[in-house]
C-alpha cells in the first residue's frame, strides 16, 4: 500500500526567508501525481502545487517550488520569500493510477515569524 | 473560477441522529470524493463516486455511511446514526482532467 510520510510536525521560518518542507512516499507504481495542500486556520484545503511523476522538471508556482527526486521517492516543498499568510498546515499527498483517492501525510505546521 | 461548495458549514447533532452533508462539485468533473479530518489529524479518504455509483471506499465507510447523487448537481453524504467519534471536518472534493482534486470548504460536524 502507498504511504506518505512527513517527518517534520512543525517548522518555523522568519518572514522573507526560505523554508523547505520534507515529504517522502512509498509506492510500487511508476505513474502517479504528487501534491502539496495548504490548510490555514479556516481549515479549507488549498492546492499549492502539483507534480507529475513522469516529468523530470520540478514544478514551480510563484514562490513555491518542489524538489522531486523520483528514485529517492522524495517530494519536498520550498517556500521562498516567506510571508505571514504562508503560516498554515501543509499536507503532502499522493495520487496513483490504481489508487483512486489522495493519500495524505500527517502534515507540517508552518509558523512564520515577523 | 468554478469551485466546490458545501453546506452546511457547521452542523451540530445529537448522538444517534441522522445527518446529511451536501456538496455541489465542479460541474464538468466526473469523480467525486468525501474525506474526513478529525481535529489535529490527517485527512482520511472515505469514499469515491463515479458514474452514479461508489468507485472505492475505505474501512471507515461502514454501513452507517451512504452517498448519493440525487440530481445532476448535488452529492450527499449521509450518516445514519451518528457517534461521538464521527465529530470531524468532512470535505467533499472533485477531480478534474489533470487529476487535481479541488476541495470544498468543509462541513464541521459536531456530535454531542
Amino acid at each position: 500500500a502507498q504511504t506518505v510520510t512527513q517527518s517534520q510536525p512543525e517548522m518555523s521560518v522568519q518572514e522573507a526567508e526560505t523554508v523547505t518542507l520534507s515529504c517522502t512516499y512509498d509506492t510500487s507504481e511508476s505513474d502517479y501525481y504528487l501534491f502539496w495542500y495548504k490548510q490555514p486556520p479556516s481549515r479549507q484545503m488549498i492546492l499549492v502545487i502539483r507534480q507529475e511523476a513522469y516529468k523530470q522538471q520540478n514544478a514551480t508556482e510563484n514562490r513555491f517550488s518542489v524538489n522531486f527526486q523520483k528514485a529517492a521517492k522524495s517530494f519536498s516543498l520550498k517556500i521562498s520569500d516567506s510571508q505571514l499568510g504562508d503560516a498554515a498546515m501543509y499536507f503532502c499527498a499522493y495520487f496513483g493510477g490504481s489508487q483512486g483517492n489522495l493519500i495524505f501525510g500527517k502534515g507540517t505546521k508552518l509558523s512564520v515569524k515577523p | 473560477e468554478p469551485e466546490v461548495t458545501q453546506t452546511p458549514s457547521h452542523q451540530v447533532t445529537q448522538m444517534g441522529q441522522e445527518v446529511i452533508l451536501r456538496c455541489v462539485p465542479i460541474s464538468n468533473h466526473l469523480y467525486f470524493y468525501w474525506y474526513r479530518q478529525i481535529l489535529g489529524q490527517k485527512v482520511e479518504f472515505l469514499v469515491s463516486f463515479y458514474n452514479n455509483e461508489i468507485s472505492e471506499k475505505s474501512e471507515i465507510f461502514d454501513d452507517q455511511f451512504s452517498v448519493e447523487r440525487p440530481d445532476g448537481s448535488n452529492f450527499t453524504l449521509k450518516i445514519r446514526s451518528t457517534k461521538l467519534e464521527d465529530s470531524a471536518m468532512y470535505f467533499c472534493a472533485s477531480i478534474g482532467s489533470t487529476y487535481e482534486q479541488y476541495f470544498g470548504p468543509g462541513t464541521r460536524l459536531t456530535v454531542t
